[in-house]
């Protein structure tokens, strides 16, 4: 069975300063991989994917993630934050051939102007 | 509409009642999820209907919980003699064909309070 672990439940960060948010997952074999996010009063909504080719993979807002297969996990970044990024943040997975994402608990994130 | 439509928004309920929770996905899509999201837990899959195929009712947490699809479009999930326990956001998703590497768009949820 997959599994998604994401680490950091709660981020508080200051606008500029740069974000990682942790994200494992437990299945072996060939994966599919998402962030979404839920901004404060606004559903759930895509912020990347990756399912084959480039491991770093590029979304809105000035987002990325990059796939490191060694290690299972799919780390996503942003160099520098801002007030408006402040959402929840949740991983998700689809492995070998499952039609159904398995989400991570999700991180929160704060960022102060 | 343009999105996933999910009604009533906000449903408070006795213990023991029996409540419907309704979505209506975006036109045209095949895969049609249901999760649920408690307080500070991740998603929890319920259940996964694509196109005319049997749905996916491996994570329903109990019999009192079923979901029908009729037509292919509109679904209903329906929570028998409810529980605190139940008390959740209940989110809908929908797909365009249900492949593994589509995005889900996901409606605002029902927030289900069991007193």
């Amino acid at each position: 069975a997959q599994s998604v672990s994401q680490h950091n439940h709660h981020v508080i960060l200051s606008e500029a300063a740069s974000l990682e948010l942790g994200c494992n997952y437990s299945y072996g074999g060939t994966v599919n991989l998402f962030w979404y996010v839920q901004y404060p009063g606004q559903h759930l909504q895509l912020l990347l994917k990756y399912f084959s080719g480039d491991p770093l993979v590029k979304g809105i807002k000035g987002f990325e993630a990059e796939f490191i297969k060694s290690k299972f996990s799919f780390n996503l970044r942003k160099p520098s934050v801002q007030w408006s990024d402040t959402a929840e943040y949740f991983c998700a997975v689809n492995g070998g051939g499952s039609y159904i994402p398995t989400f991570g608990r999700g991180t929160s994130l704060i960022v102060h102007p | 509409g343009a999105g996933v439509s999910q009604s009533p928004s906000n449903k408070v309920t006795e213990k023991g009642k029996d409540v419907e929770l309704r979505c209506d996905p975006i036109s045209g899509h095949t895969a049609l999820y249901w999760y649920r999201q408690s307080l500070g837990q991740g998603l929890e899959f319920l259940i996964y209907f694509q196109g005319n195929s049997a749905p996916d009712k491996s994570g329903l947490p109990s019999d009192r919980f079923s979901a029908e699809r009729t037509g292919g479009s509109v679904s209903t999930l329906t929570i028998q003699r409810t529980q605190q326990e139940d008390s959740a956001v209940y989110l809908c998703a929908s797909s365009t064909d249900g492949a593994t590497n589509e995005k889900l768009f996901f409606g605002s949820g029902t927030q289900l309070s069991v007193l």
